[in-house]
């Protein structure tokens, strides 16, 4: 089955410093790739994501990329907020049943 | 609110009894996804049911079992339960299978096994 392996598992980062986040997965046939935010004691929201005919995409201050033939796919956060502190999870899935498989998630503190 | 809705918030029980966690998705969506969340873990895929029938499976245990009513709402029970079987589970909803599109996470049921 897929592998989602994510790094790195804790990251601080100065307020207004950029963070990244990166995860590698093992199945070529996964074709969605979505990134959620988790708040402590909340549930996971899906901040975006990024289908596997599109190698980049951004939303405000939000970007993601994906390398198909490497099989990774990555996280930029810029200009980094307090607000921005929580768990991230990346994950991969394949389009046709939604299987999902997580990444273990990365824990991020903004230091203000 | 992502308007899919979890029953109970907390669920509190004893090692081997059995408990049904209750999920009811946002309007419209077909699909409804089961995760695990153990203490400092990842979102463990359960299980996946389309329109009541099941879809996908993940690493659910033979102890636990689903299913997805007429209604749409879906149910996840959960028997002989374990110390280590105490965790949030969250129900996730999205449209449609077979799309790429969103899942909408329930607020969840948090477990604890005494």
């Amino acid at each position: 089955g897929e592998n989602v392996e994510q790094h790195p598992s804790t990251l601080s980062v100065q307020e207004g410093d950029s963070a990244v986040i990166k995860c590698t997965y093992s199945d070529s046939a996964s074709n969605y790739f979505p990134w959620y935010k988790q708040e402590l004691g909340k549930r996971p929201q899906l901040i975006i994501d990024i289908r596997s005919n599109v190698g980049e995409k951004k939303d405000q201050r939000i970007a993601v990329t994906l390398n198909k033939t490497a099989k990774h796919f990555s996280l930029h956060i810029t200009e980094t907020q307090p607000e921005d502190s929580a768990v991230y999870f990346c994950a991969a899935a394949i389009g046709g049943y939604q299987k999902v498989t997580f990444g273990t998630g990365t824990k991020l503190q903004v230091i203000p | 609110d992502s308007g899919v809705t979890q029953t109970p918030k907390h669920l509190i029980t004893a090692t081997g009894q059995r408990v049904t966690l209750r999920c009811s998705p946002r309007s419209g969506d077909l699909s409804v996804y089961w995760y695990q969340q153990s203490l400092d873990q990842g979102l463990q895929f359960l299980i996946q049911y389309y329109n009541g029938e099941e879809r996908a499976k993940g690493n659910i245990l033979e102890r636990f079992s689903a299913q997805q009513f007429p209604d749409l709402h879906s149910e996840l029970n959960l028997s002989s339960l374990e110390l280590g079987d105490s965790a949030l589970y969250f129900c996730a909803s999205s449209v449609r299978q077979g799309e790429l599109n969103e899942q909408f996470f329930g607020p969840g049921t948090r477990l604890t096994v005494l």
